[in-house]
């Protein structure tokens, strides 16, 4: 079966720190994957998005993940955290070839940053 | 665009009674997905259509629960009766040919 795991339920940085979040999805051929950001007591937003292409892929507020289809991984990271990264994070995918709208989303990870 | 919009944002009811929830989806977007997150279950798929038809409701808890979308602008969440392990926050999303979706800001249900 289809899935997406996220190693990291709950992290715990200090501002300045650098992340990485592991994701990984068990499926192979074309893939579309993706990372959203839920804040406290807010809805899902988009972080980043891969379809094709460049592997590594740029996000909104400095998050990038990279795309190692060998490894079944799609990991963010930001280099800087801010305490307002302070958030849930879910990782996303479906089958490239698939024609269903639906996404299999990870566990989510919990980010804590400590100013 | 006002991206997906959603009401009541919250809802507060007693056991027993009727609660729906509405969503108006992205204009133009052919898929939309019901979600209900808990803290112990974490995000949840219940139901997604496409082209205002259910696809797939193997998600939906059990017969209390059910789901219509009437045109492409507008679909509803029933649960009748209500209990409290109902309580939680459901959301819509709706997505365009089945790329990245789209939140809306959830309703959040408590059940008494």
């Amino acid at each position: 079966a289809q899935s997406v795991s996220q190693h990291n339920h709950h992290v715990i940085l200090s501002e300045a720190a650098s992340l990485e979040l592991g994701c990984n999805y068990s499926y192979g051929g074309t893939v579309n994957l993706f990372w959203y950001v839920q804040y406290p007591g807010q809805h899902l937003q988009l972080l980043l998005k891969y379809f094709s292409g460049d592997p590594l892929v740029k996000g909104i507020k400095g998050f990038e993940a990279e795309f190692i289809k060998s490894k079944f991984s799609f990991n963010l990271r930001k280099p800087s955290v801010q305490w307002s990264d302070t958030a849930e994070y879910f990782c996303a995918g479906r089958h490239g070839s698939s024609n269903t709208g639906k996404l299999i989303f990870g566990q989510g990870t919990t980010l804590q940053v400590k100013p | 665009d006002a991206g997906v919009i959603q009401s009541p944002r919250h809802e507060v009811t007693e056991m027993g009674q009727e609660v729906t929830l509405r969503c108006k989806p992205i204009s133009g977007h052919d898929y939309l997905f019901w979600y209900r997150q808990t803290m112990m279950r974490g995000l949840e798929l219940l139901i997604y259509f496409n082209n205002n038809v259910p696809i797939d409701d193997s998600g939906m808890p059990e017969d209390r629960f059910s789901a219509k979308m009437p045109n492409a602008s507008f679909s509803t969440l029933k649960i009748q009766p209500s209990e409290p392990r109902d309580s939680a926050v459901y959301f819509c999303a709706s997505s365009f040919s089945g790329r990245e979706q789209f939140f809306g800001p959830g309703t959040r249900l408590t059940v008494l």
